[in-house]
């Protein structure tokens, strides 16, 4: 079994939808949780950082974290059609490493 | 840009050779990391260096290995190449470790074995 696993779509909505992304994972020592964006062909940039549970909200992207069920998420609200990219979790327990962890990666396609 | 330079962007080479790819982390970051993105494994963690140092070791086969110099550099060396080692190849660096800092990921290396 995975440590994160991560539904890879391909999710195609159309612009202005609400979008739900999520991912699971088994290991308890993760406390860092990541939303990474990756456009094709270019390495993988931050979307949103969450410590611990809770939600966070920046413009229309909001990340939820809930520790006790090991389920993290991430909404987009209003999609764009420039928001078609694939969205990788991360999570890392921090420490000695801060080694990131992985989803598979979940393509999403918004149609103007 | 995220100031992570990875060298060379493309390469193509055949079966049982060796190759060389290079990273030069953010100017003031410490720490480097080296992954792997294949269509379907997402992208898997291979190897980290702190300061010059080994820190951890994920799912890096034993014909791979890497090393990272004092000028912070970092190079991850292939070997004895088989086609299911075509993917890309990231390496992300961040200031420390400990508590959470962000990993900025250069724009990859794309190894195609033939």
């Amino acid at each position: 079994q995975k440590e994160v696993e991560q539904d890879p779509g391909p999710l195609s909505v159309p612009e202005g939808a609400i979008v739900s992304l999520n991912c699971t994972y088994s290991n308890s020592a993760f406390q860092y949780f990541m939303w990474y964006r990756q456009y094709s062909r270019k390495g993988p940039e931050l979307l949103m950082y969450t410590y611990s549970s809770g939600n966070k909200e920046d413009g229309r992207f909001t990340a939820q974290v809930d520790k006790s069920s090991k389920y993290i998420s991430l909404f987009i609200r209003d999609s764009q059609p420039s928001d078609s990219a694939t969205y990788l979790c991360a999570m890392s327990a921090g420490g000695a490493t801060n080694k990131l962890i992985f989803g598979t990666g979940t393509l999403l396609a918004v149609q103007p | 840009d995220s100031g992570v330079t990875q060298t060379p962007k493309h390469l193509i080479t055949a079966t049982g050779q060796r190759v060389t790819l290079r990273c030069s982390p953010r100017s003031g970051d410490l720490s480097v990391y080296w992954y792997q993105q294949s269509l379907d494994q997402g992208l898997q963690f291979l190897i980290q260096y702190y300061n010059g140092e080994e820190r951890a070791k994920g799912n890096i086969l034993e014909r791979f290995s890497a090393q990272q110099f004092p000028d912070l550099h970092s190079e991850l060396n292939l070997s004895s190449l088989e086609l299911g080692d075509s993917a890309l190849y990231f390496c992300a660096s961040s200031p420390q470790i400990g508590s959470y800092t962000e990993a900025f990921f250069g724009q990859g290396t794309r190894l195609t074995v033939v």
